[in-house]
């Protein structure tokens, strides 16, 4: 039963590249998360939305934007991409604005930036 | 500044042993998850629990909301334990803050 999916699993892009990378989840849920995950740091937040057109930035937002159009989709864009965004690119969801929902991730996106 | 700390880092375990992975945080919550990520990246939740202990199978999940600590079991570990074992807080506003990670790694 696939609840959150990403639209590419390795993806390879150039320096100066736009990049898109999309997200959808089937769980009707309101929160919707962009993570990088780096080795010996962890997963970092890039963005969030807790609504349609609604977004937050999150603790490196640096050289991303995102779209989240549909209630079911969430869009993380690279405008530029650059080396130093080599990463694994997790998207999440979450049902409630507050509270303690469980939180539903894809499989994930490894990005390499030559 | 850390907001989640896992201890240890890594952690090798023989067949059979008893495990735990500790997680403290700094920030007020409403619930701390357990995730575990297999090689290849897929993140999947194990626990989500705001008091007291859950148990799933072999898994144990303890938090102490006074001291800000968590704990994490594997009783009769397994080679497919082999993880990494990631500790999440949701703080009180949306955001949920991660800690490093937990590599373990269990020899038949």
């Amino acid at each position: 039963d696939v609840k959150v999916t990403q639209s590419s699993r390795y993806l390879v892009k150039r320096t100066g590249e736009k990049v898109f990378l999309e997200c959808v989840q089937d769980m009707d849920h309101e929160n919707m998360f962009w993570y990088r995950q780096d080795p010996g740091l962890g997963l970092r937040l890039i963005y969030f939305s807790y609504d349609v057109k609604m977004k937050e930035k999150g603790d490196i937002p640096e050289g991303y934007s995102v779209s989240r159009e549909k209630k079911e989709r969430f869009s993380l864009i690279l405008e530029s991409a650059s080396t130093n965004q080599t990463s694994m690119y997790l998207c999440a969801s979450t049902l409630g604005l507050a509270g303690a929902g469980e939180q539903f991730f894809g499989p994930g996106t490894r990005l390499t930036v030559l | 500044k850390n907001e989640v700390e896992q201890s240890p880092q890594n952690l090798t375990a023989q067949e059979g042993e008893f495990i735990t992975i500790n997680c403290s945080y700094s920030v007020g919550i409403s619930a701390l998850h357990w995730l575990q990520q297999h090689p290849g990246g897929g993140i999947v939740s194990l626990f989500m629990l705001s008091s007291g202990k859950k148990k799933h199978g072999r898994l144990i999940a303890t938090i102490n909301i006074q001291e800000k600590h968590s704990s994490l079991h594997i009783t009769a570990s397994h080679p497919r334990d082999s993880a990494v074992y990631i500790c999440a807080v949701r703080g009180t506003g949306n955001q949920f803050y991660f800690g490093t990670g937990t590599s373990l790694t269990v020899i038949p």
